[in-house]
């Protein structure tokens, strides 16, 4: 009964390869993110999709592409994988609802170890 | 932009010693305030939160008060556990919800019997 669940956990590719990490919420939450932590820990914002739509779109290589087929489920698709794109990256989710308030809490997922060699 | 400024880890401590974190923030008007804890392997785990000044969060013998005169939001314990070494983020909201959490460095405690 995970919240909010990735897969895979683990990711080893090849420079120049196309992968794809998937995430899905079982919260009935509307908004879902992705973040990438690098080596230093360090949290940078990706993207958001709220109700399947696209909210947030940080300054990203266009290598990275998100898609929302549902509120439930948030897929990353990265093209021809570069050395750099090795990191963690996690998903997490919140309900924001129609009031625009204060943010509620995310829930994050256990992570993508992704390393590119 | 928003900003979240962590104290540098890793922090050192001996079991039942006193813990403080050192967060500190910049913000336009009034952002909810987090701690997250990130166990090793493991994805982040709400701790704690404050939502306007002066409230006080707390869990599991943690506490963090938000102090807008000061724009701080340290986080203590009394009393820590080999159990609670792990890596704590700080971590604000923008008060319109069009922005994510933004994120402090993390700061990583280890805890030494």
């Amino acid at each position: 009964d995970t919240a909010v669940s990735q897969t895979p956990k683990y990711l080893v590719t090849q420079m120049g390869n196309d992968k794809s990490i998937k995430c899905e919420q079982n919260l009935g939450h509307d908004t879902m993110y992705w973040y990438k932590q690098d080596s230093k820990k360090f949290l940078k914002i990706m993207f958001s999709y709220n109700n399947k739509e696209l909210i947030i779109n940080e300054t990203v290589p266009n290598r990275f592409s998100p898609k929302s087929p549902d509120k439930a489920h948030l897929n990353l698709h990265i093209n021809s994988l570069e050395l750099g794109d090795s990191a963690v990256y996690f998903c997490a989710s919140s309900y924001r609802g129609l009031d625009r308030g204060p943010v509620r809490p995310y829930t994050f997922g256990s992570g993508t170890r992704l390393t590119v060699v | 932009g928003d900003s979240v400024t962590q104290m540098e880890g890793p922090v050192t401590l001996s079991e039942e010693a006193f813990l403080t974190i050192n967060c500190t923030y910049t913000a336009t008007g009034y952002p909810s305030l987090f701690w997250y804890v990130q166990y090793p392997g493991e994805g982040l785990q709400l701790l704690l939160k404050a939502t306007k000044a002066d409230d006080k969060g707390s869990n599991k013998g943690f506490e963090a008060t938000y102090r807008k005169e000061t724009t701080s939001f340290h986080l203590e314990k009394g009393s820590v556990q080999v159990s609670d070494s792990a890596v704590y983020f700080c971590a604000l909201s923008d008060p319109t919800g069009r922005r994510a959490l933004t994120f402090g460095s993390g700061t990583r405690l280890q805890v030494q019997p």
